[in-house]
């Protein structure tokens, strides 16, 4: 049982290019939850999924960033334009029911901004 | 508003030794409190969960304990190893919310 996949590992974009990173979940999880997390600092919470669906997004950018999860295929995080301050690390986990707490993280995908 | 804060923000220590993170938290009503360890570079992996009715659960040199009265846990790390060092975080999670993350303890083992 693949554990969470998320690829890029690393992504480097101009200011201005698009980013997307992707993340499958483990099998049979259906709720998906992205993170970002800047060097030295905790892991912020940005939107959580699930199939098809965004449960919250309390915690994303209201300009430039989106996130989905379709019925079929990974989640994906899009980011428009990047700009530096987006460099970062970016962590999915995925978990097998809602809000227990029980996440299983990807080893995540590292953005940088020229 | 749920808070989780976590004591001290970093931490060396000798291998060998023994050392304590703390975690308070104001999150209600909780479920579950989870310690992860994030190695450098790494994901998060899940270390153990304390549901409100435990006290203390142990996985190897790791020992969490909790007090759900004061709203405390604290991760025992014992004869602590050169690979324990990583960072800590505590996650606190309340049903129908999303689980609310500490910023982590840093901990570095010096050989």
């Amino acid at each position: 049982n693949a554990g969470v996949m998320q690829n890029p590992r690393h992504l480097v974009r101009r200011r201005g290019q698009e980013a997307r990173l992707r993340c499958s979940p483990m099998k049979g999880h259906s709720h998906v939850y992205w993170y970002r997390q800047l060097p030295e600092e905790g892991l912020k919470f940005m939107v959580y999924l699930q199939k098809e669906n965004i449960i919250d997004e309390s915690g994303m950018p209201k300009e430039r960033f989106s996130a989905e999860f379709p019925k079929e295929g990974p989640s994906i995080l899009r980011i428009q334009q990047v700009v530096r301050g987006d460099s970062a690390a970016y962590f999915c986990a995925s978990s097998p029911s809602a809000n227990t707490g029980e996440l299983f993280f990807g080893e995540g995908s590292r953005l940088t901004v020229l | 508003k749920n808070q989780v804060e976590q004591s001290p923000q970093s931490l060396i220590i000798l291998e060998g030794k023994n050392c304590t993170l703390q975690c308070n938290y104001t999150v209600s009503p909780f479920s579950n409190l989870r310690w992860y360890k994030q190695d450098t570079g790494r994901g998060p992996v899940s270390l153990t969960i304390m549901t409100f009715s435990e006290n203390t659960k142990s996985n190897g040199r790791y020992t969490a304990t909790l007090d759900a009265d004061t709203k405390q846990s604290s991760l025992h790390i014992t004869a602590s190893q050169l690979s324990d060092s990583a960072s800590y975080i505590c996650v606190v999670s309340v049903m129908g919310y999303i689980p609310t993350f500490g910023r982590g303890t840093s901990l570095i083992v010096h050989p």
